[in-house]
């Protein structure tokens, strides 16, 4: 169990320009979430997915941003159009969904700077 | 509205003290319970959980939470902390039985002295 990885681990980027996160889950986990945080405060959800569906978005989830898990393993999350209101941690977490097990095991973040 | 409240921003203790972390959470029914850890830079790393059964329950690194539902509550705490539990705390709530997102407290920042 490698737990859950994430891609790159810092990102700088100037304000109009897209970029784009992955998230490697636990292997055998079936549900992938993504959230934002950002100075100060806890994560907050931005959307999750069960295998290659995408069950859930937030209203933080903005026509910039999509999200993908195309095979139902890894996830990309992809902003188009950054903005300097985008710079933030992006947490990506995983779960197994079944016999009991609710709980979800973050990554490590991808820090994105807006310049 | 889900909503997680953790109302102490900032705490510091001395090595070797005790700890109480404060956490109230307004939800429709009880809801899943968790707390996590986040070091410096770092992702979330979970401490304990409570679904249902013991209100007292026992996580990793000496850690135990306690839910009292005429509070609405489930405080964090340690017996005696050690310098390397400085760390920012998050308590969190669930949905029960659906694997839905978790919403966050804004963290409880832990200074320890010397």
């Amino acid at each position: 169990d490698t737990g859950v990885s994430q891609d790159p681990r810092h990102k700088i980027t100037k304000r109009g320009q897209n970029v784009t996160f992955r998230c490697d889950p636990i292997s055998e986990h079936n549900r992938l979430y993504w959230y934002r945080q950002t100075l100060g405060q806890g994560p907050e959800f931005l959307t999750y997915f069960q295998n290659e569906a995408q069950l859930e978005k937030s209203r933080l989830l903005s026509d910039r941003f999509s999200a993908e898990r195309p095979k139902g393993s890894f996830s990309t999350l992809e902003i188009q159009r950054t903005e300097q209101g985008d710079s933030a941690m992006y947490l990506c977490a995983s779960s197994l969904i079944g016999g009991g097990n609710y709980e979800q095991y973050f990554g490590p973040g991808t820090r994105l700077t807006v310049t | 509205a889900q909503s997680v409240t953790q109302p102490d921003i900032h705490i510091t203790v001395s090595e070797g003290a005790s700890l109480e972390l404060r956490c109230n959470y307004s939800y429709g029914a009880t809801p899943y319970l968790f707390w996590y850890v986040q070091s410096p830079g770092q992702g979330l790393q979970l401490l304990l959980k409570y679904f249902s059964g013991d209100t007292l329950v026992q996580g990793i690194k000496g850690f135990e939470a306690e839910f009292k539902r005429s509070q609405s509550s489930f405080n964090l705490r340690k017996p005696s902390v050690h310098w390397s539990d400085a760390a920012e705390y998050f308590c969190a709530v669930g949905a029960p039985n659906t694997g839905n997102q978790f919403y966050f407290g804004t963290g409880t920042s832990l200074t320890v002295i010397p």
